[in-house]
């Protein structure tokens, strides 16, 4: 059964650059069927899509974030990373990996079928 | 930029048909999907291409299509059902990725 799992660190200073991992077990990221996304959420509110990447090295971001985002993959360990750069309170989330499916209509038009638990990151000095 | 549009909240009493909508100008060319958050969880997929539901999803959900809504439909909710709802898509581009702000589903 395929598992994501986030680490990193929970507490990034204002300025600095946040990055978390997603560790995917049970299954290749090497799939053709699948793009790997990040998903945050601050607290109380809504979900925001922040990028998705392809094991290939295909990449997709929000244009809110896009300047600040950096998603890559390592086929190798199995695993995909976010970095955000410049972080503000405003990048207090938790953040969720999840398997995103390549879509009918476009490459990322398909729905995030399997999420990790999510990690707190806070953004404080 | 795109937005998906829902209600911030819906209230039934257990039994009763819970409908929550979605509505967004690309939706006619983009599918929909739903997903249920209960709190303190990850968001859990319910409904995936407008109206087809995942394995192990129970058959009281179901999503439909008209235009430019989605509807997400709740049948006989239970108790269990109270969560929060987030409906997601693509922009007509179908290059980037939209949550809607998410319905809090109350079951009263």
């Amino acid at each position: 059964q395929l598992q994501l799992q986030e680490s990193g660190p929970g507490l990034v200073k204002p300025s600095e650059t946040l990055s978390l991992t997603c560790t995917v077990s049970g299954g290749s990221i090497s799939s053709s069927s699948y793009y790997w996304g990040w998903i945050r959420q601050p607290p109380g509110k809504g979900l925001e899509w922040i990028g998705s990447i392809y094991y290939s090295g295909s990449t997709y971001y929000n244009p809110s974030l896009k300047s600040r985002v950096t998603i890559s993959v390592d086929t190798s360990k199995n695993q995909f990373s976010l970095k955000l750069s410049s972080v503000t309170a405003a990048d207090t989330a938790v953040y969720y990996c999840a398997r995103h499916q390549v879509g009918v209509v476009t490459a990322i038009s398909g729905a995030f079928d399997i999420w990790g638990q999510g990690t707190m990151v806070t953004v404080s000095s | 930029s795109y937005e998906l549009t829902q209600p911030p909240s819906v209230s039934v009493s257990p039994g009763q048909t819970a409908r929550i909508t979605c509505s967004g100008d690309a939706l006619p060319k983009q599918y929909a999907y739903w997903y249920q958050q209960k709190p303190g969880q990850a968001p859990v997929l319910v409904i995936y291409k407008d109206s087809e539901r995942p394995s192990g999803i129970p058959e009281r959900f179901s999503g439909s299509s008209s235009g430019t809504t989605v509807t997400l439909t709740i049948s006989g909710v239970q108790a269990e059902d109270e969560a929060d709802y987030y409906c997601q898509s693509a922009d007509s581009s179908g290059t980037h990725v939209v949550f809607g702000g998410g319905t809090k589903l109350t079951v009263l």
